[in-house]
This record gives structure tokens, C-alpha cells and sequence, in this order.
């Protein structure tokens, strides 16, 4: 079993609706992190949170609206995503954001946009 | 950007053959080496994490190597099993305290 849990699992969406994905860990990690990856393609880093504050947001469209409430929870807001957008979501977490400790992933969510 | 290369994108082991992939990174601005493991239907899973030139790692019948002068890091599977089948990535930490993965090299164990 994964120690970092996603859902849903499965999201599709229409261009115009608001959904939200959601992220959980009870490791005691202070980074978590939203990574999209396309097919036959490595995971892409989106968004770092570090002590639940943004720490890296690699240009990510606007459309994408990372929020942390806690330091167990992770939220990814979505809102007017466009075909593209179409992928994997994966969130990791770590002990910390430093990048010397493994990352731990939960399952993902595929997100299909009609 | 940071160029991460895995050889071969996928490989074809007999059931107890050992075999092992190649994972090249920037030598220059590295800091630390990662390798996961990724099941099909699964979450990637850490199987190391590696920093220093010369450094190996081992967890079962998995290794790795690191050569941080040359920019390159092996990994190793001794005695193949159908269990082994997945898709292993690298992925390189340089500086600002991100990760840039590989495409994976792609492992599947014929029984």
C-alpha cells in the first residue's frame, strides 16, 4: 500500500469545469510536490511546497492552483484546463525539500479533458 | 535544462539472466542521484539515493554505481525475476533543489 494517497484516481472534466485533486500523507514530511507526466514521457516537476509554503513553481499555466492547507494535505486546483492538459498527476512527498531524501509517490490521478 | 538520458529505453531479460541500464546526468552543478522503480497500475517506488563519486548501493538482488566525474550512474539486476518487470527511473538533483528525471528504461523479465 502507498503511504501517499491520491484522489480520485480517475478525472474527467470538461474545458470549463472547476475540480480539485487531492493529495494525503501521515509521514511527517515537509515537502510534497505535483508532478504531471504524459505518456512515454518522465514526470514533469510542477509545484514544491516546503513547511507548506510555495517554494518552486516551475511557470505552471495559471489554470493550475496548488494550495497546502496542512502539512499532511495537498490540493491542486483546476479550473479552464485545455485538451493538453490531458496527463498523469503524481504527488510525492519527502522528508524534506533539500533533494537528499527519496521521494515517496502516491498513485496518481489520470486526468482526461473533454 | 538539465539532460537526463536512460539506455536503453527497454530491455528484454531472461528469467534469471542478470542484466543492467545506464543512467547519464550533467557531471558539472550535480548534487545527488536518484533511482525509482515504477510498476505498471503502482507508484514509483525510492530505491536509492546516491551522492558521492565512487559510491554503490545495493537492496536485494538491485544495485548501482555512481561516477559523478563522468556524469554516469549503472544499475544493476543480478538473477532476474517476472517480478522485476517495470520501468526505472533516474532522476538528477542539481541546483535549486529539483529533480529532472529520465525517460526510464523500460525492463520486462521473460519467464
Amino acid at each position: 500500500d502507498t503511504e501517499v494517497t491520491q484522489t480520485p484516481k480517475h478525472l474527467v472534466m470538461g474545458m470549463t469545469n472547476k475540480k480539485s485533486l487531492k493529495c494525503e500523507q501521515h509521514m511527517g514530511h515537509r515537502a510534497m510536490y505535483w508532478y504531471k507526466q504524459k505518456a512515454k514521457k518522465p514526470p514533469e516537476l510542477m509545484f514544491v511546497y516546503s513547511y507548506e509554503k510555495l517554494s518552486i513553481n516551475e511557470s505552471v499555466p495559471s489554470r493550475f492552483s496548488p494550495e497546502c492547507p496542512n502539512s499532511s494535505l495537498l490540493n491542486l486546483h483546476l479550473h479552464a484546463l485545455q485538451p493538453e492538459d490531458s496527463a498523469l498527476y503524481l504527488c510525492a512527498s519527502s522528508q524534506d525539500s533539500l533533494g537528499f531524501q527519496p521521494q515517496h509517490f502516491g498513485d496518481g490521478t489520470r486526468l482526461s479533458i473533454l | 535544462i538539465l539532460n537526463v538520458e536512460q539506455s536503453p529505453q527497454s530491455l528484454h531479460v531472461q528469467e534469471g539472466d542478470s542484466t543492467n541500464f545506464t543512467c547519464s546526468f550533467p557531471s558539472s552543478n550535480f548534487y545527488a542521484l536518484h533511482w525509482y522503480r515504477w510498476e505498471t497500475a503502482k507508484s514509483p517506488e525510492a530505491l536509492f539515493v546516491m551522492t558521492l563519486n565512487g559510491d554503490e548501493k545495493k537492496k536485494g538482488r538491485i544495485s548501482a554505481t555512481l561516477n559523478t566525474k563522468e556524469g554516469y550512474s549503472y544499475l544493476y539486476i543480478k538473477g532476474s525475476q517476472p517480478e522485476d518487470s517495470a520501468t526505472y527511473l533516474c532522476a538528477s538533483l542539481a541546483a535549486g533543489n529539483k529533480l529532472t528525471f529520465g525517460g526510464g528504461t523500460r525492463v520486462l523479465v521473460k519467464p
